[in-house]
């Protein structure tokens, strides 16, 4: 079955400090990937994607991942975070062709100020 | 100019009632979906509707009938309001790319 799995469900950070956020899919076919953020409050939006190509992806404020298809993961990171990175993040997957867009259960990150 | 709206923004009503969330997308996107965000913040698709054609419906109570008049509309209405459908509910739209645009949500409480 298609399924999207994010490790963290909490992640507390400082400022400053490096993030990663795990992410793996599981899924036959070519598959598209993204990575959402939810501002408190606030509606999701699209922080990068990918679909093919260069497999290290960069994104708004900073933010990249990295596509490994042997490790079937899709990983989220920021060398520096900041306390406006509060937020939950969602990775998500689509197969190629297909309409139903799998989403993680969601990582909650708080950073101290 | 907003792409994806949503009405209403909040929405509290008592069990057993009857209401419906507009959601509107100025896109010009072909697929449109509705998505159940509840207090764990886990996000669950309910429909989806590509060129006002039902393609998506899950496992959800037959109280939720999504109509899609045209492409760039598609609204949900809820029947016999139960405590847990208290949720904030989010529309959609994406083309071709996949890549979603969501609207503001809209959060209902049943009490």
């Amino acid at each position: 079955a298609q399924s999207v799995s994010q490790h963290n469900h909490h992640v507390i950070l400082s400022e400053a400090a490096s993030l990663e956020l795990g992410c793996n899919y599981s899924y036959g076919g070519t598959v598209n990937l993204f990575w959402y953020v939810q501002y408190p409050g606030q509606h999701l939006q699209l922080l990068l994607k990918y679909f093919s190509g260069d497999p290290l992806v960069k994104g708004i404020k900073g933010f990249e991942a990295e596509f490994i298809k042997s490790k079937f993961s899709f990983n989220l990171r920021k060398p520096s975070v900041q306390w406006s990175d509060t937020a939950e993040y969602f990775c998500a997957a689509i197969v190629t062709g297909g309409f139903k867009t799998i989403f993680g259960a969601g990582t909650r990150l708080f950073v101290k100020a | 100019d907003t792409a994806v709206s949503q009405t209403p923004k909040y929405l509290v009503t008592q069990m057993g009632n009857d209401k419906s969330i507009k959601c509107e997308q100025n896109l010009g996107h072909d697929t449109m979906y509705w998505y159940k965000q509840d207090s764990k913040k886990f996000l669950k698709i309910m429909f989806s509707y590509n060129n006002k054609e039902l393609i998506i419906n899950e496992t959800v109570p037959n109280r939720f009938s999504p109509k899609s008049p045209d492409k760039a509309h598609l609204n949900l209405h809820i029947n016999s309001l139960e405590l847990g459908d208290s949720a904030v509910y989010f529309c959609a739209s994406s083309s071709s790319s996949y890549e979603q645009y969501f609207g503001p949500g809209t959060r209902l409480t049943v009490t």
